[in-house]
C-alpha cells in the first residue's frame, strides 16, 4: 500500500525546535518532489514548503523562511522538517504530500 | 502572494456532475501545468485526488477529473455521491520555485 506517514509532532515551548519526519512506504520517495503544508485549528490548508528529488532545490513560506530547514534521506525514503524558533503562529497540523499521495498529518502545538 | 481564488461553497444533487474552479495568475495556474486538487473530508486528513493537471492517483475513482484553461484550473466530480461531501483545494506551483494553494470551496451534496 501506498503510504506516506508523519512523525514528530508534539507540545513545544515558544521558541522550541522539533523536527518532522515524512516517512513512505510502498512506492520510492526519491522519484518525488515533496512538498510540506500546515493547517491551523479551523483554517484552511497552507503551503510550508518544498524540496526536489535529489535535494538540491528547496523553498520555503516567507512565515517559516530563516527558521525551518526542509531535507530528505532518499536511502531511508525519508523527508524532514527542521522547526526552531516556533511561536504560537506555528500551531498546526502538518502534512506533507507528494504526487503519490498525502500523509495523515502530525500535530504542532506551541503553548507555555 | 495571493491564495488562488475558488468559490466558497457550491451544492449538487447525488448523480449530477459539478465543477470547481480555480483561478490563479500567468505566475502560478497559468506557468506550469503543476495543479493538484485533494479532498478533506469533516475530521480527516487530505486525500489526493488530481496532480499535474488532470492525472488521477492509483485508486481514485475516475468520478474525478480536472482540466485547465488559461489561469483557470478546474476539478470536475461526475455522478455525484454522498461520500463526496467535504472540502476541496487546488495547489499550484509557481514562477518564484514556491506553491500556493486556493481558499477551499465546501462542497454539500443534497
Amino acid at each position: 500500500e501506498v503510504q506516506l506517514v508523519e512523525s514528530g509532532g508534539g507540545l513545544v515551548q515558544p521558541g522550541g525546535s522539533l523536527r518532522l519526519s515524512c516517512a513512505a512506504s510502498g512506492f520510492a520517495l526519491s522519484s518525488y518532489w515533496v512538498h510540506w503544508v500546515r493547517q491551523p485549528p479551523g483554517k484552511g490548508l497552507v503551503w510550508v514548503s518544498l524540496i526536489s528529488t535529489d535535494g538540491s532545490n528547496t523553498n520555503y513560506a516567507d512565515p517559516v523562511k530563516g527558521r525551518f530547514t526542509i531535507s530528505r534521506d532518499n536511502a531511508k525514503d525519508t523527508v524532514y522538517l527542521q522547526m526552531n524558533s516556533l511561536s504560537a503562529e506555528d500551531t498546526a497540523v502538518y502534512s506533507c504530500f507528494s504526487d503519490r499521495g498525502w500523509g495523515q498529518g502530525t500535530l504542532v502545538t506551541v503553548s507555555s | 502572494q495571493s491564495a488562488l481564488t475558488q468559490p466558497a461553497s457550491l451544492s449538487g444533487s447525488p448523480g449530477q456532475s459539478i465543477t470547481i474552479s480555480c483561478t490563479g495568475t500567468s505566475s502560478d495556474v497559468g506557468a506550469y501545468n503543476y495543479v493538484s486538487w485533494c479532498q478533506q473530508r469533516p475530521g480527516k486528513a487530505p486525500k489526493l485526488i488530481i496532480y499535474d493537471v488532470s492525472k488521477r492517483p492509483s485508486g481514485v475513482s475516475n468520478r474525478f477529473s480536472g482540466s485547465k484553461s488559461g489561469n483557470t484550473a478546474s476539478l470536475t466530480i461526475s455522478g455525484l455521491q454522498a461520500e463526496d461531501e467535504a472540502d476541496y483545494y487546488c495547489i499550484s506551483y509557481t514562477t518564484s520555485n514556491t506553491a500556493i494553494f486556493g481558499g477551499g470551496t465546501k462542497l454539500t451534496v443534497l
